[in-house]
């Protein structure tokens, strides 16, 4: 299956600062989704970002399919925030989810 | 938006009892249901995949025998844990993806998972 690594595993803020989060993939995909874990697990999805540069508030993310990276841009960053960011690939019949960023972001 | 439910959102049971966990998709038609185990610190790992009305594809390494998926109807999904030990304990999350009328797959959307805790 396709190898999804995430960057940086982990990552601690203080409230206002910009992060940025990195998702290497190692086969050519047709799609690429950034999810956010929320302390109670649940996952929300972020984006659908298979190309180009996407932005929804103070999110925004940036997919360069040619060189099989993705980027997860948080800025201003909030307590809310934290939790785990997963970047996710389709394969054949499902998702491959990545390794996750763990963000704390600290008041 | 399309919502996916799970029940229980947590379950402690004892030691060599089996553990079923419900996952309905609430607006839409599961044509496919997926079952994923997330450790404490971990990614979601995919442990099978359950298309309406036929048997379940199981990943590599996961026991069919231990993990049963039912997938009966286009909106429910069960899991059952057979003979739970401590090392089943995890957080099971299941995803459900409809058709679209064009014929192509839908999203596929997340349910808010069980924490299971084997006693």
């Amino acid at each position: 299956g396709i190898q999804v690594e995430q960057s940086p595993p982990d990552l601690i803020l203080q409230e206002g600062a910009n992060s940025t989060l990195r998702c290497n993939f190692s086969d050519s995909v047709n799609n690429l989704q950034w999810f956010h874990q929320n302390p109670w697990g649940q996952l929300i999805n972020l984006f659908y970002i298979p190309s180009g540069t996407k932005q929804n508030g103070r999110l925004s993310a940036t997919t360069v399919a040619t060189e099989r990276y993705s980027l997860l841009y948080i800025s201003s960053s909030q307590t809310t925030d934290s939790g785990v960011y997963f970047c996710a690939v389709p394969g054949a019949n499902n998702l491959f989810f990545g390794t996750g960023t763990r963000l704390t972001v600290i008041p | 938006g399309a919502v996916v439910s799970q029940h229980p959102s947590r379950v402690i049971c004892k030691s060599g009892t089996s553990v079923k966990i419900e996952c309905r998709s609430l607006d839409f038609q599961a044509t496919t249901m997926f079952w994923y185990r997330q450790f404490p610190k971990q990614s979601l790992m995919l442990m099978a995949t359950s298309n309406e009305g036929s048997k379940a594809t199981y990943e590599q390494g996961v026991e069919k025998d231990k993990f049963l998926i039912n997938h009966a109807s286009l909106t429910l999904s069960t899991l059952t844990v057979t003979s739970a030990h401590p090392e089943d304990s995890s957080f099971y999350i299941c995803s459900a993806r409809g058709r679209l009328n064009s014929g192509r797959v839908g999203t596929q959307y997340f349910g808010p998972g069980t924490r299971l805790l084997v006693l």
